[in-house]
């Protein structure tokens, strides 16, 4: 297991297209989290899992964005009728359990969006 | 939950120089962690510190955690261009919150080094 792998690398869409992105964590880490950037700017959190379970999702996130991790192994991401502010770089994070030797997120490379 | 503050939000030196960014947050901290991002990149983990004034070194750089929990400071001693890229600090969304949960990231400090 080499790292956090996300697909694809590069999304450009039309606005009021559905995208959706994948993100594929370290084996042992039981904890994935959604993050979005935009540039000049940290990220911003978006939800995290535990395991299968969906423990917290951002109040700023609209009902356009959904995002599942069905047997708690890798997480998609979809965006619904994409608008021209999604454009951004999504980022894949994951940690290990509560517990282990944690040395912070290890992020993914992330996923740019462009809306056009 | 949380806001964490991070000045400079440039800054650009002679290789050579030393370098300061500082991280507040509007509440105590369990903890706190920096990234470093490099242009085009992602972020990756550098440090978590978690006692009250405590010190790490990695090198040229010293990481310094507040009495009060609720700041933080990197310093880069004798920049390289090879330490070109964003800083950001990281706290826990949620007082007494763990490093394995949701963070709330700075706006960063973007560093620049002229060789």
């Amino acid at each position: 297991d080499t790292g956090v792998s996300q697909d694809p690398r590069h999304k450009i869409t039309k606005r009021g297209q559905n995208v959706t992105f994948r993100c594929d964590p370290i084996s042992e880490h039981n904890r994935l989290y959604w993050y979005r950037q935009t540039l000049g700017q940290g990220p911003e959190f978006l939800t995290y899992f535990q395991n299968e379970a969906q423990l917290e999702k951002s109040r700023l996130l609209s009902d356009r964005f959904s995002a599942e991790r069905p047997k708690g192994s890798f997480s998609t991401l979809e965006i619904q009728r994409t608008e021209q502010g999604d454009s951004a770089m999504y980022l894949c994070a994951s940690t290990p359990p509560s517990g282990q030797p944690n040395y912070g997120y290890t992020f993914g490379s992330g996923t740019r969006l462009t809306v056009v | 939950g949380q806001q964490v503050m991070q000045i400079p939000q440039y800054q650009h030196v002679q290789e050579g120089e030393d370098f300061t960014t500082y991280c507040n947050s509007s509440t105590t901290l369990s903890n706190i962690q920096w990234y470093k991002q490099r242009p085009g990149g992602h972020p990756v983990f550098l440090i978590q510190l978690v006692k009250s004034g405590e010190v790490k070194k990695q090198k040229r750089l010293t990481f310094q955690f507040g009495e009060a929990k609720k700041n933080s400071s990197l310093h880069i001693t004798a920049t390289q261009t090879t330490d070109v890229g964003t800083y950001f600090c990281a706290g826990p969304w949620r007082a007494g919150g763990t490093s394995y949960g949701k963070l709330t990231f700075g706006q960063g400090t973007i560093l620049t080094v002229h060789p």
